[in-house]
């Protein structure tokens, strides 16, 4: 397994377009995170699942957002009528317990681009 | 209220040593974590303190203090390749979730020849 992977890595749609985004986390990995990041910020965190279930969803998420995890692995992100301000880099990572912690792994990234 | 503050930019010579700063106020803790990341790519893991002190990892160190919510990221014998952001992240509890990053805005650290 090579790591945390994301398609597409980048999407242009117009506004009041939907888009969907996929995450293949590392393989066993029970936990899988969404966040967002803008430029010159630094990632903001969106939701989160352990296995298939959605544990937390942050206020930053409008109803537009929805993310599901239906088998416990890959996920997926969609954002309906989009919005010039929801361009940005969207964010997976995975991970499982190391320790005492989760030590998290990112993917590339999809970058969103609204015009 | 979660704040998690740390210089926006820094310069830095080839060959020397540079300290990133990284000031917190967050809900729990349960570690802080350092990221680097190039630009246009994914934030890649550097290191974990729970504990007060030093941890080192080659090149790499990261001090914690808990008790001023303070962190320290040193990078030594600096080479081009580590220009880059350089993200301080706190995992608190919020609520009943824990685990969950709470990132800075990130120093960019750029290294001169």
């Amino acid at each position: 397994d090579t790591g945390v992977s994301q398609n597409p890595r980048h999407k242009i749609t117009k506004r009041g377009q939907n888009v969907t985004f996929r995450c293949d986390p590392i393989s066993e990995h029970n936990r899988l995170y969404w966040y967002r990041q803008t430029l010159g910020q630094g990632p903001e965190f969106l939701t989160y699942f352990q296995n298939e279930a959605q544990l937390e969803k942050s206020r930053l998420l409008s109803d537009r957002f929805s993310a599901e995890r239906p088998k416990g692995s890959f996920s997926t992100l969609e954002i309906q009528r989009t919005e010039q301000g929801d361009s940005a880099m969207y964010l997976c990572a995975s991970s499982e317990p190391t320790g005492s912690t989760y030590e998290q792994y990112f993917g590339p990234g999809t970058r969103l681009t609204v015009t | 209220g979660q704040n998690i503050d740390q210089p926006t930019e820094m310069t830095a010579t080839e060959g020397a040593i540079v300290q990133i700063n990284c000031t917190y106020q967050t809900s729990g803790f349960n570690g802080l974590f350092w990221y680097q990341q190039h630009a246009g790519e994914a934030p890649t893991f550097l290191s974990y303190n729970v504990l007060d002190g030093l941890e080192e990892k080659g090149r790499f160190s990261s001090f914690l203090s808990r008790s001023k919510g303070y962190s320290y990221l040193l990078l030594k014998e600096l080479q081009m390749k580590d220009s880059a952001s350089y993200l301080c992240a706190v995992e608190g509890v919020y609520g009943g979730a824990t685990n969950k990053l709470i990132f800075g805005t990130g120093t960019l650290l750029a290294v001169q020849p």
